[in-house]
This record gives structure tokens, C-alpha cells and sequence, in this order.
């Protein structure tokens, strides 16, 4: 494997459920994060693990708790969803976060969630 | 705060010429970067400008303005795989996203 990937790739999920979105990445990155993408709206920050350290969380619900147990994995645990939360979730990597050498950004293919 | 414009939409026809701009308002800035969105794919760098001026790759272009918080992507030969949408982000510590625009070829 190579690059940034991400399972599942669609997910369809009861309000009262419980599950989890995995991201690996095969670069050698120190830096993982966690994008929301919905409709005609800018990607929107979720979290920055940069060695394996939370160093942003933009405000997002409780409902969605990020766990990278090292640098080359990150999930995204979601229980008690709501159906705005029906979106594209991205998972990136870039070499180290904050800096001149995360300008660069890689990203998988995202996992479709549906909340219904 | 922070504010990333570009067009929703855009559409030009095979073989043409189209620029989408990008202007922004943000409280710093690092470098303004431009990423290639396929439907239902992952986002795709295309070029990065932190100094003014034109940074040309290939049939695609980017320019910086700094001063006047202006950027364009100039897309040359159209081809029907452009189809696509294009992101404007600023690097401001982190990167800072416009909500794209989509950009349809027409034959």
C-alpha cells in the first residue's frame, strides 16, 4: 500500500450507533489530521496529531474522539451522531504539523458518512 | 478572521484558457496553495506561491499577489480530465480552506 488510505470508504450509520473511521498512511509522516468536507462548504479542521500528540481540536463535538496510537495510524470514534454530521471525512498526512514542511498536505480518499 | 473567496462555479470549453481566482483575508500568511479535487476523490496538490509572481508547471499556472491578497490558477489546453473542482488554502500555522470552485469542460 502506498500513499494515504482510509476505510471504510462509505459508511451508513443509525444515530444510536457506534463506529469508528480508520486512516493509515505508508509516507513516513509525523503529522495526521482529520477534515470534515460537506457540500459547497471549505474543508473544515477537525483535528492535528503531530507525533502522535492532539495539538488542535477546532471546537468539534464530543461525539467525535480522534485516537492515533502511533504516526502511521489515526481513527475517528463516532457514536450518537446526528444527520448534519452526514459528510466527507478526509484523513491527511504531511510531515510534521505547524511548520514550513507541512505545507504540503496528503490526503486519502475519504470515508462517506450517511446518518440517518 | 479568516476568509478565503473563489467562484462556486466555473465552465470552459476544451482547448480554452480559464483563470479562477482566489482572493483572501486572513491574519497571516505562509503561502497560499491550490489542490485538484476529482469527484469522490482525495484532494491533490497542484502548486504552492509564497513570494509574488507566476509559478508556471506545465499547462497549469499560479499566481500571488500579496499586497492586494490575490491569487489565480490558469489553466491552459483544457482537456475533459480537468473536470474538477479547485481549492484555494492558505497556510497560516495551519491551512486555511476557500469551499472550492468546480470547474465543467465543455466539449
Amino acid at each position: 500500500e502506498t500513499g494515504v488510505t482510509q476505510t471504510p470508504r462509505h459508511l451508513v450509520m443509525g444515530m444510536t450507533n457506534k463506529k469508528s473511521l480508520k486512516c493509515e498512511q505508508h509516507l513516513g509522516h509525523n503529522a495526521m489530521y482529520w477534515y470534515k468536507q460537506s457540500a459547497k462548504k471549505p474543508l473544515e479542521l477537525m483535528f492535528v496529531y503531530n507525533f502522535k500528540e492532539q495539538t488542535e481540536n477546532n471546537s468539534v463535538p464530543s461525539r467525535f474522539s480522534p485516537e492515533c496510537p502511533n504516526s502511521s495510524h489515526l481513527f475517528l470514534h463516532l457514536h450518537t451522531l446526528q444527520p448534519e454530521d452526514s459528510a466527507l471525512y478526509l484523513c491527511a498526512s504531511s510531515p510534521v504539523a505547524g511548520t514550513s514542511e507541512s505545507y504540503e498536505q496528503y490526503f486519502g480518499p475519504g470515508t462517506r458518512l450517511t446518518v440517518t | 478572521g479568516q476568509n478565503i473567496d473563489q467562484p462556486t462555479e466555473m465552465t470552459a470549453t476544451e482547448g480554452a484558457i480559464v483563470q479562477i481566482n482566489c482572493t483572501y483575508q486572513t491574519s497571516g500568511f505562509n503561502g497560499l496553495f491550490w489542490y485538484q479535487q476529482h469527484a469522490g476523490e482525495a484532494p491533490t496538490f497542484l502548486s504552492y506561491n509564497v513570494l509574488d509572481g507566476l509559478e508556471e508547471k506545465g499547462r497549469f499556472s499560479s499566481f500571488l499577489s500579496r499586497s492586494k491578497g490575490y491569487s489565480y490558477l490558469l489553466l491552459k489546453e483544457l482537456q475533459m480530465k480537468d473536470s474538477a473542482s479547485y481549492l484555494c488554502a492558505v497556510f497560516n500555522y495551519q491551512l486555511i480552506w476557500g469551499a472550492g470552485t468546480k470547474l465543467i469542460i465543455k466539449p
